[in-house]
């Protein structure tokens, strides 16, 4: 069974520039939640999905967005990035919403805004 | 505020030994996750608990609710068992869950 897979999973932009990153969750996972890492903050929640709708959302600026598609892919854009937009973005999958549902996580795209 | 507080921060220890990382939150949850990072940034999940024990090879995850603390053990430990360990909480805020909230982390190095 192939397991969470992120696109691309290395990436350089510039300042004002968008971007759109991919995850495509294990076949049968309907939930998809994306996370940022950096050294500073550590991981933070940006947001949850679960049968193309928003079910959570961290506290992150409106610059962030999601969304996800009826096969449960997801992507999440950036727009107008910003140095400190620079991360290890991590999405993970699972089965059901509920609380209790074990997520497996992807290897992630590293972001580089120069 | 809805923290997760995790130590301690930084273990070196010998092959073998016995190995302890604690994790503590402030309010109620209704999951706790222990994840592993190797380098490389990808994380896996070990464990996820809302009550008592599991056990899967050599490491036990432990959680006491009226406590709000939570451990995760290794026995034996290995070389290969060098990571940073995470812990993960998702707590119970008005009428549902939120995504989860992190802990920052315990680097762990088992020296040969």
């Amino acid at each position: 069974k192939a397991g969470v897979t992120q696109t691309p999973r290395y990436l350089i932009k510039t300042r004002g520039q968008q971007v759109t990153l991919s995850c495509s969750p294990i076949s049968g996972h309907r939930s998809v939640s994306w996370y940022q890492q950096t050294p500073g903050q550590g991981l933070q929640f940006l947001f949850e999905y679960f049968s193309e709708t928003q079910r959570n959302k961290g506290n992150f600026p409106g610059r962030f967005s999601g969304r996800q598609f009826s096969n449960s892919r997801s992507e999440m854009n950036v727009s107008t990035l910003e140095l400190g937009d620079s991360a290890l973005y991590l999405c993970a999958s699972s089965f059901r919403d509920t609380e209790n549902t074990e997520a497996f996580f992807g290897q992630g795209t590293r972001l580089t805004v120069v | 505020k809805n923290e997760v507080e995790q130590s301690p921060q930084n273990l070196t220890a010998q092959e073998g030994e016995f190995i302890t990382i604690n994790c503590s939150y402030s309010v109620g949850i209704s999951a706790l996750h222990w994840l592993q990072q190797h380098p490389g940034g990808g994380i896996v999940s070990l464990f996820m608990l809302s009550s008592g024990k599991k056990k899967h090879g050599r490491l036990i995850a432990t959680i006491n609710i009226q406590e709000k603390h939570s451990s995760l053990h290794i026995t034996a430990s290995h070389p290969r068992d060098s990571a940073v360990y995470i812990c993960a909480v998702r707590f119970q805020t008005g009428g549902g869950a939120d995504g989860l909230t992190f802990g920052k982390g315990t680097h762990l190095i088992i020296q040969p």
